[in-house]
């Protein structure tokens, strides 16, 4: 199975930083990536699929980049309703992995 | 309005078997697979398995094996989860979520995979004696 090792694991920074969550996959699985972020208490919620596209209705201070094995999710001005835990999910194929996630604290 | 609502909590015995139900609305039902993910306390998302609303196909995680079954019933929009010999590890929400295909089946896999964009709002079970 392709695994995906999300760093760092948790964080802690200020309103308005800038905030940067890398997820690498043990194969290339080209943009087949997505990203989750999840509250204590809510469903988790898509922010942004195939690597780098936005979901409708999301902020656009959110974006994804990167394909192969190297993938990375950007916080561009942190507001404080971001904290939570951010989670890439890959679909290259079966099972469906999701990394361990990144706690971010504000 | 498109919306997955789960069943209530539950509370199990270490040993006892759980059935959740995700009924979908608002959407055409058999269009999209239902997969189940669930969150222990303190842990990360787990991927448990899922079900293709239109056949009945499912593929399950390779550690849930021998004890977890989904099924649907087309006539009530509804996706069933069951998870027997239930212990203590297991306790954690468990959520339905639906599946926008975007890569199609090829090689061993018959299934599509892709994102999910709608979730239920979560069950919690707990095992406890």
């Amino acid at each position: 199975d392709i695994q995906l090792t999300q760093s760092p694991s948790s964080l802690s920074a200020s309103v308005g930083d800038r905030v940067t969550i890398t997820c690498r996959a043990t194969q290339d699985i080209r943009n087949y990536l997505n990203w989750y972020h999840s509250q204590p208490g809510k469903a988790p919620k898509l922010l942004v699929c195939d690597a780098s596209t936005l979901q409708i209705g999301v902020p656009p201070r959110f974006s994804g980049s990167g394909s192969g094995t190297e993938f990375t999710f950007t916080i561009n001005s942190l507001s404080p309703e971001d904290v939570g835990t951010y989670y890439c999910q890959h679909y290259n194929d079966l099972p469906v992995i999701f990394g361990e996630g990144t706690r971010v604290e504000v | 309005q498109e919306q997955l609502v789960q069943s209530g909590p539950e509370v199990k015995k270490p040993g006892a078997s759980v059935k959740v139900s995700c009924t979908a609305s608002g959407y055409g039902f058999i269009g999209n697979y239902i997969h189940w993910v669930r969150q222990a306390p303190g842990q990360g998302l787990e991927w448990m398995g899922m079900v293709n609303p239109s056949g009945g196909g499912t593929k399950y995680a390779q550690k849930f094996q021998g004890r977890l079954i989904m099924t649907s019933d087309t006539s009530t929009n509804t996706v069933y989860m069951g998870l027997s010999s239930l212990r203590s590890e297991d306790s954690a929400v468990f959520y339905c979520a639906r599946l926008i295909g975007r890569k199609p089946p090829s090689g061993d896999s018959e299934f599509w995979t892709g994102y999910f964009d709608l979730w239920g709002q979560g069950t919690l079970v707990t095992v406890s004696s």
